[in-house]
Formats: structure tokens, C-alpha cells, sequence
């Protein structure tokens, strides 16, 4: 059965600061590893990473496959109080798998 | 371009009850894919539906089943409703199934009593 484990579950830090998330997966064929952000309503998609596209960029927002390591992270630089979510981290093609969440407070 | 849209937004529903949720995809898009949220349990697949026709189902017990229609439209059906099913029911809509970017509606909160 396929797996996705995120971490940290929860992260607090200061407006400015730049922060990791991680996402770790075991799966019986890797298909693609997507990246959203929910916050009180649906996930919202951020990225798409798969075997021919493993870096993503949008403006503060990054995101590197890394398929030896079995994993991925999502940085975001230049933390600002909007950017507090749920990040979540999922594998699958038409059945994403997601992880646990990680849930991330921007301090003023 | 319109997003997903799902309805109804709230439910409270009572114990032995069906419901039933709809979702509409965005536009040219032709698979739906259904996902409970609980705050035990994360987000959890539910099924998968492409030109008619369920593609994949997840653990769940027959109580949950759907459809979709010939214009890409897609309807869930729970009967005789637990507790248990109280959850956020999300839709997700994609392009084709060899197409992995999910795009997700705001969902239906069903509250059972």
C-alpha cells in the first residue's frame, strides 16, 4: 500500500523567516508527488512533480523531487501571516495518496 | 474559468439517512475524483470516475457509491448514514486520468447526527 509521511505536523515561525517542509513516500510505481495548500476551505494545488520535472518555482514558493531519497520539500522563503496553512504533500495519479499535513503558523 | 463547484456546501443529516453530493468539474475536464477529510483520518480517496465509468475506488464500504453523468458531472451517494460520516466531502476534477493535476472544490461539510 502506497504512503506518504509528511513532516513537521506542526511548524510555528516569525513573518520573514523561511521554512522547510517535508514530504517522504513509498510507493509501488511513482506516478507524480503534488503539493497543496489548505487553509478553512479546499487544498489548493501549488505543484506537480514527476520524473521529468523535478524543481518547481512560484515566486517565494519552491519545491525539489528527490526520487533516490524517496522525497520531496517545499520551501518558502520570505514568510508572510497569508502563508499560514495546512500544506499537504500527495502521491498518486487519479488516486492521490496524501500525507498527514503539515500545519503551518506565520507569527506577526 | 469556473472552478469546481460542489453542492450543497452543509448537510446535517440524521442517522440511518441517505444524502446525496454533487460536483461539477471545471470546464473540459473529464475525471472526478472524491475524497473524505476527517480530522482522524486526513484525506482519504474515495472513488474515481472517467467517461461514465468508476476507474477506482478506495476502502470504503458499500454505502458509498457514484456516478457520473455523460457531461462530466458527478454525484455520491451515502446511505444509511453513521456518525462516523461526518466529514468533509471534497471533489476533485481533472483533465483526463493520464492527467495528475487535481483541482478541488470547496467541498460539502456533512454533519450527521
Amino acid at each position: 500500500e502506497d504512503k506518504v509521511v509528511q513532516s513537521p505536523l506542526s511548524l510555528v515561525v516569525h513573518e520573514g523567516d523561511t521554512v522547510t517542509l517535508n514530504c517522504s513516500y513509498e510507493v509501488t510505481n511513482f506516478r507524480s508527488l503534488l503539493w497543496y495548500k489548505q487553509e478553512k476551505k479546499a487544498p489548493t494545488f501549488l505543484f506537480m512533480l514527476t520524473s521529468s520535472g523535478i524543481e518547481k518555482k512560484s515566486g517565494r514558493l519552491s519545491s525539489i523531487l528527490d526520487k533516490k531519497e524517496l522525497s520531496s520539500i517545499l520551501n518558502i522563503t520570505a514568510t508572510q501571516t497569508g502563508d499560514s496553512a495546512i500544506y499537504l504533500c500527495a502521491h498518486g495519479a487519479q488516486k492521490l495518496v496524501f500525507g498527514q499535513g503539515t500545519r503551518l503558523t506565520i507569527n506577526p | 474559468k469556473a472552478g469546481v463547484t460542489q453542492t450543497p456546501r452543509y448537510l446535517i443529516k440524521t442517522r440511518g439517512q441517505q444524502v446525496t453530493l454533487s460536483c461539477s468539474p471545471i470546464s473540459g475536464h473529464r475525471s472526478v475524483s472524491w475524497y473524505q477529510q476527517t480530522p482522524g483520518q486526513g484525506l482519504q480517496f474515495l472513488f474515481e470516475y472517467f467517461s461514465e465509468t468508476q476507474r477506482n475506488k478506495g476502502n470504503f464500504p458499500g454505502r458509498f457509491s457514484g456516478r457520473q453523468f455523460s457531461n462530466s458531472r458527478s454525484e455520491m451517494n451515502v446511505s444509511t448514514l453513521e456518525l462516523g460520516d461526518s466529514a468533509l466531502y471534497l471533489c476533485a476534477s481533472s483533465l483526463g486520468p493520464e492527467s495528475y493535476e487535481q483541482y478541488f472544490g470547496p467541498g460539502t461539510r456533512l454533519t450527521v447526527t
